[in-house]
């Protein structure tokens, strides 16, 4: 079965200061999809990134950047100079690869970011 | 471009009452799928259709759920009756294919 753990529940911080985010996964497939979500206040859910099982380049987007490692079933989210709008519950979801292209998403409990000004 | 639709955004009934949470998908999606959003079990699956036919409903919690996709453009989720604790929010995304998937703004369900 397919699983992902989001050790950190809440995290809080100062403003501009650098912030991971951890996420382990487990799963006997061997091609799978990783993502990360924003989930702000106002609810909605934001999609941020997905990277597949056979690319373990890490990933810079801005101040964002994810670190994707197999031997240790991780896929960490890093928030460089944190702002206050960066506030959030982030989640952390695997999907297998399915034969008809639609990805069931396993998420993780969430870590709930507190950027304090 | 319109995202996902979800109606109402708020609900409040009394239970035992009939509940129809609508969803409207990204024009062009084939892939619909709803989810519940609990403190206690956080973000779960409940049904995906894939072309409008339901492929996986294994985590549909009980009968009292349905769900349907009469076409492309349109998704219900019903409960009936309702309960307490059924409360919960329950989100709607779409994808097109393997792509990753775009998720409304959710429907907030308060079963008194």
């Amino acid at each position: 079965a397919q699983k992902v753990t989001q050790a950190q529940t809440e995290i809080s911080v100062v403003e501009k200061e650098d912030v991971t985010l951890d996420c382990v996964y487990e799963t006997r497939d061997t091609t799978y999809y990783l993502f990360w979500y924003k989930q702000p206040p106002s609810g909605e859910l934001v999609f941020l990134i997905r990277r597949n099982s056979f690319d373990e380049q890490n990933e810079i987007s801005g101040r964002y950047s994810w670190n994707f490692q197999k031997s240790t079933s991780s896929f960490n989210f890093t928030i460089t100079a944190s702002q206050v709008v960066d506030s959030a519950v982030y989640f952390c979801a695997l999907s297998e690869a399915q034969l008809q292209g639609a990805q069931k998403l396993v998420f993780g409990q969430g870590t709930r970011l507190t950027i304090n000004p | 471009d319109a995202g996902v639709i979800q109606s109402p955004r708020h609900e409040v009934t009394e239970m035992g009452q009939e509940v129809t949470l609508r969803c409207k998908p990204i024009s062009g999606h084939n892939s619909l799928f709803w989810y519940r959003q609990t403190m206690m079990r956080g973000l779960e699956l409940l049904i995906y259709f894939n072309n409008n036919v339901p492929i996986d409903d294994s985590g549909m919690p009980e009968d009292r759920f349905s769900a349907k996709m009469p076409n492309a453009s349109f998704s219900t989720l019903k409960i009936q009756p309702s309960e307490p604790r059924d409360s919960a929010v329950y989100f709607c995304a779409s994808s097109l294919a393997d792509q990753p998937q775009h998720f409304g703004d959710g429907t907030r369900l308060s079963i008194l």
